[in-house]
């Protein structure tokens, strides 16, 4: 158990739809990352957020977007959904955004199926 | 920037054999390395970590890695491969002139026959 958590651990939708996958970091990180993991494309970076602040952006669609709360826990918000979105989604989590601290601990995923 | 390529998509070995995971990074600074193991179904999981203190890294479950800056290395590997190592393994790279983004490789899946 890596002390992140994720809800849900299954999602199915349709096309067209919104949804919003959350995660709680590991007690006392700051960062929380999340990334996109399909067959085709592998595991793509989608976006960081240290303390809040967005700090990196990967590969995320203008149709996601992502946000961190003031405690801690994070959103990844993905609408009009497609086909092409289905994936699992994982959120990390780590103690800083700095050097060897960056050691990220990942969460057991969110399965999306879009219909 | 730094990048991470991991040769060969699909390894197959032994039990009982040696395990060997390539693994070659580019990065204009030092970096910092790491090896992540995802078993079926589970998200990935820190195995060792290079942070520049010694060359040669142990991890968990007996798998150690070297860094060799003259070949730009961070191979994996593991004496004797038991059935529970199958499963897919990432290296990933650290660096501050990427502003520490982690880059991660696109995943060697390890194979282990009876």
């Amino acid at each position: 158990d890596s002390g992140v958590t994720q809800t849900p651990k299954h999602l199915i939708t349709a096309t067209g739809q919104r949804v919003t996958l959350r995660c709680s970091p590991r007690s006392g990180d700051l960062s929380v990352y999340w990334y996109q993991q399909s067959l085709d494309q592998g595991l793509q970076f989608l976006i960081q957020y240290y303390n809040g602040e967005e700090r990196a952006k990967g590969n995320i669609l203008e149709r996601f977007s992502a946000q961190q709360f003031p405690d801690l826990h994070s959103e990844l918000n993905l609408s009009s959904l497609e086909l092409g979105d289905s994936a699992l989604y994982f959120c990390a989590s780590s103690v800083s955004a700095l050097g060897s601290y960056n050691e990220q601990f990942f969460g057991p995923g969110t399965r999306l199926t879009v219909l | 920037a730094q990048s991470v390529t991991q040769l060969g998509s699909h390894v197959s070995v032994s039990e009982g054999a040696l395990v060997l995971l390539r693994c070659n990074y580019s990065s204009s600074v030092p970096p910092y390395l790491f090896w992540y193991v995802q078993y079926p179904n589970q998200g990935l999981q820190l195995l060792l970590k290079y942070t520049s203190a010694a060359t040669l890294v142990k991890g968990i479950n007996g798998f150690e890695a070297e860094f060799k800056k003259s070949e730009t290395s961070f191979h994996l590997t593991k004496p004797s491969a038991h059935m529970s190592d199958a499963a897919e393994y990432f290296c990933a790279v650290s660096a501050s002139t990427g502003g520490f983004k982690t880059i991660f490789g696109a995943g060697t899946r390890l194979f282990v026959k009876a």
